[in-house]
């Protein structure tokens, strides 16, 4: 199956610090990713959605001022969390999908801790 | 507005127990997907099965099925004689037609498998 990969797998950083997370497909090219974040014991909550060379769709309540995106190729997407605080503090996992098939190619996580 | 339940918050089984995850789900479109993924400890999620709305089949996958039921909206996912490798969170999502083609996923709360030996 497609590979999708995410660095770092985790960090720690320090309040007021940005981070930069990186999405990447491997093996094949994915025009649209998604970006999602999971609380302790909690589901997974998108957070946005990225179509490769445009503007990333957030869900309602996800600031974008916040939490930057960037999906500039079709094997790449970025999320930049601002000025990160402890409530930041989360796993964030990243999917790509590129075709009709409905299907998600989910990365291994990032797991961010900010202190 | 599309939704996922999964009632069921923790599961414990004894080892060779079989054990049903329901999954309901809420949707006003016809065409969309069904799926189940597995969160073991490390974090990952493990592509399980993939159903569309038009394909009503039960799947059967060595000691895993699924049972698909429009009529109640139900897709749930039973494993046979349990492992204690089966231990993990297991997500039930839903997936409408995105103006993209790859729609985004509505995942449900999650069931926590805890099988013990």
């Amino acid at each position: 199956g497609a590979v999708v990969s995410q660095h770092p797998s985790w960090v720690i950083c320090k309040s007021g610090t940005s981070v930069k997370i990186e999405c990447r497909s491997l093996d094949f090219q994915a025009t649209t990713m998604f970006w999602y974040r999971q609380f302790p014991k909690q589901s997974l909550m998108l957070m946005a959605t990225s179509n490769e060379g445009s503007k990333a769709t957030y869900e309602q309540g996800v600031e974008k001022d916040k939490f930057l995106i960037n999906h500039a190729s079709l094997t790449l997407s970025t999320l930049t969390v601002t000025s990160a605080h402890p409530e930041d503090s989360s796993f964030y996992i990243c999917s790509a999908g590129g075709g009709i098939s409905y299907e998600q190619y989910f990365g291994p996580g990032t797991r961010l801790t900010v202190t | 507005a599309q939704k996922v339940t999964q009632a069921q918050t923790e599961i414990s089984v004894v080892e060779k127990e079989d054990v049903t995850l329901d999954c309901v789900y809420e949707t006003r479109d016809t065409t969309y997907y069904l799926f189940w993924y597995k969160q073991p400890p490390s974090g990952e999620l493990v592509f399980l099965i993939r159903r569309n709305s038009f394909d009503e089949q039960n799947e059967i996958s060595g000691r895993y099925s699924w049972n698909f039921q429009k009529s109640t909206s139900s897709f749930n996912f039973t494993i046979t004689a349990s492992q204690v490798v089966d231990s993990a969170v297991y997500f039930c999502a839903l997936s409408e037609k995105g103006s993209s083609n790859t729609g985004k996923l509505i995942f449900g709360q999650g069931t926590t498998l805890q099988v013990k030996p």
